[in-house]
């Protein structure tokens, strides 16, 4: 069973630019989570999608947005971007039914920002 | 609030020593869900361990074992006999019970060093 995929693995972009990032789920799985993390914040939750709908949100600025398609796949985009956005974006796909399920991480897109 | 402590920042043990990572968490809920993730330098999350709030039966698992309390809010990880391919960053995270939702919360990491 192929795990999560995240791709791409590294980015740089520049200040002020926009970015997208792509997450493929573990088949059969209908949630994708997000999630960003630095040295100094740790793991913040960005958002939850759950069959194409948004299903919970974080703290995170307008900037910061996503969607799901019908095959389950999520992509984020952080638009105008910061110095602060350089991070570690992370995906997390379960099968969302139910809270008592285990989350599979991808390994994650690293973003710097110049 | 929801929260997770790990006191630990960083531990550091020689190869075979025992070492338990602690973790506290704060919720309200009545049923919640508490995990424990193992991150190597590789970056991604490998999940370990789920435990649900109405279960505090400890559980073994080759090296490793989990201790549960409800009464100090408590879900500590020891690993036995510790190696090298242990070295990486280790999360605890809590999960509401009471919505459906996939969101987690997680801890600020332990990172463990075993040295050979």
């Amino acid at each position: 069973k192929a795990g999560v995929t995240q791709t791409p693995r590294y980015l740089i972009k520049t200040r002020g630019q926009q970015v997208t990032l792509s997450c493929s789920p573990i088949s059969g799985h209908r949630s994708v989570s997000w999630y960003q993390q630095t040295p100094g914040q740790g793991l913040q939750f960005l958002f939850e999608y759950f069959s194409e709908t948004q299903r919970n949100k974080g703290n995170f600025p307008g900037r910061f947005s996503g969607r799901q398609f019908s095959n389950s796949r999520s992509e984020m985009n952080v638009s105008t971007l910061e110095l602060g956005d350089s991070a570690l974006y992370l995906c997390a796909s379960s099968l969302g039914n139910t809270p008592n399920t285990e989350a599979f991480f991808g390994q994650g897109t690293r973003l710097t920002v110049v | 609030a929801q929260k997770v402590t790990q006191a630990q920042t960083e531990i550091s043990v020689v190869e075979k020593e025992d070492v338990t990572l602690d973790c506290v968490y704060e919720t309200r809920d009545t049923t919640y869900y508490l995990f424990w993730y193992k991150q190597p330098p590789s970056g991604e999350l490998v999940f370990l361990i789920r435990r649900n709030s109405f279960d505090e039966q400890n559980e073994i698992s080759g090296r490793y074992s989990w201790n549960f309390q409800k009464s100090t809010s408590s879900f500590n990880f020891t690993i036995t006999a510790s190696q090298v391919v242990d070295s990486a960053v280790y999360f605890c995270a809590l999960r509401h019970g009471s919505s459906n939702t996939g969101k987690l919360i997680f801890g600020q990491g332990t990172t463990l060093q075993v040295k050979p």
